[in-house]
This record gives C-alpha cells, structure tokens and sequence, in this order.
C-alpha cells in the first residue's frame, strides 16, 4: 500500500479564516513533506518532518504552521493568506528523511483557493 | 546547488508509438537517486521509475525505461506503445543525501489517438 490521503481535496478561504490541511500515511514511513504547487510549475518544498521533528523549513512565511502529532499524520494549519497563497498543496511521505534518499510517495493534493 | 533540467517544456506522441522525454542534472556528489514523475490533469503525482547513481543497469517499468547515462549526466524517460492514459506531466527528480527532491521544470506530453 502506498497511499497518501489528504483532505479535504478543496478549500476556499478568506484571508482573515483560520483553517488547515491534513494529511495520513500508513506505510510506516517516518519522514513527511508539505510541498506548494502552482500551476504548469513543479512542486516547491516548503517543509520537511523526520521522525516527527521539523528538520527543514525553506523559508515559509508564519502564515503557513506546520505541525505532526505521529508519524501518521501531517497538519498544515493556514491563517491570514494571501490571494497569492492560492495554489495545489501537496504532502508526501518516505521511509526515512533529511540524508536519506529514499522515494517519496504523494498525496491527491488539496487545491487552496483565497478569497 | 544541484540542478535538473527539462528542455522540452512539452510533447506530443501518436498512441502506440514510442517517445523519449529528456532530463539532465548537474551535481557534484557521487551518491544520488534519480526519479520520473508523473502527473496526470487529475493531479496525483505518481512515481514513473527510480534510478539509483551507483547502478550501470538502466531502470525498466513494464512499457517504461531510462537511459542514465552518469558521465553525461542524462537521465531520459522512454514511453513504448504509447497510451492514451500516458498522457500526463512528467517530472524528472534528484535526490541525494545532502539535497530534499529537485524537481525539474516538466515535460507536458499528449499522447493522440
């Protein structure tokens, strides 16, 4: 089994709500990622969790609150964005992360629209 | 910082033909992992074929193969007996264990019936 599920699959927001992204995995893998992509562009890494600890952060804004309560799961909590923020959000998951080279395995995405 | 590189922003193959989709890299490390994407319009990034640095064997998937070519630093996709489910965003990737996945720009390929 290989599947990430993210919910939901659509979001709209206004730039004052408070909301967030979830994302589940169990393959026993314990490295979790929060990629940005907008559209025809390739996915840019926004976050990295190793054995639940963040291990990289590229330079994203407060706004965007990473969190991973288990090796399971992996939350994106959003607030106050920016139309610009609008985008397809994806997470991924491998068996191992930061300087290991293991494939990673994606999720469906969640398109984020902000209003 | 390592880089991959895509030239052909986007392709078009006749079904059940053959295409190859090209991909370089540039990187000074000797360990590293090489990887296709692929993201059909319905958007799910699937893993195509993976490439491991230190094997001379190329990679095959069933209808999939790479041509790794490591001194060139080439990596390129060949697609047989094309499908119109081929039909997608393919995205050429490194990795290495000081580098988190670099992506290429990508190659739209549309395969016609």
């Amino acid at each position: 089994d290989t599947e990430v599920t993210q919910t939901p699959k659509h979001l709209v927001m206004g730039m004052t709500n408070k909301k967030s992204l979830k994302c589940e995995q169990h393959m026993g893998h314990r490295a979790m990622y929060w990629y940005k992509q907008k559209a025809k562009k390739p996915p840019e890494l926004m976050f990295v969790y190793s054995y639940e600890k963040l291990s990289i952060n590229e330079s994203v804004p407060s706004r965007f609150s990473p969190e991973c309560p288990n090796s399971s799961l992996l939350n994106l909590h959003l607030h106050a964005l920016q139309p610009e923020d609008s985008a397809l959000y994806l997470c991924a998951s491998s068996q191992e992360g930061t300087g290991k080279t293991y494939e990673q395995y994606f999720g469906p995405g969640t398109r984020l629209t902000v209003t | 910082a390592q880089t991959v590189t895509q030239s052909q922003p986007e392709m078009s193959v006749q079904e059940a033909e053959t295409v190859t989709l090209s991909c370089t890299y540039d990187t000074s490390e000797s360990n590293y992992y090489l990887f296709w994407y692929k993201q059909p319009p319905s958007r799910q990034m699937i893993l195509v074929i993976r490439q491991e640095a230190y094997k001379q064997q190329n990679a095959t998937e069933n209808r999939f193969s790479v041509n790794f070519q490591k001194a060139a630093k080439s990596f390129s996709l060949k697609i047989s007996d094309s499908q119109l489910g081929d039909t997608a965003m393919y995205f050429c990737a490194f990795i290495s264990g000081n580098t988190p996945l670099v992506f290429g720009k990508g190659t739209r390929l549309s395969v016609i019936a």
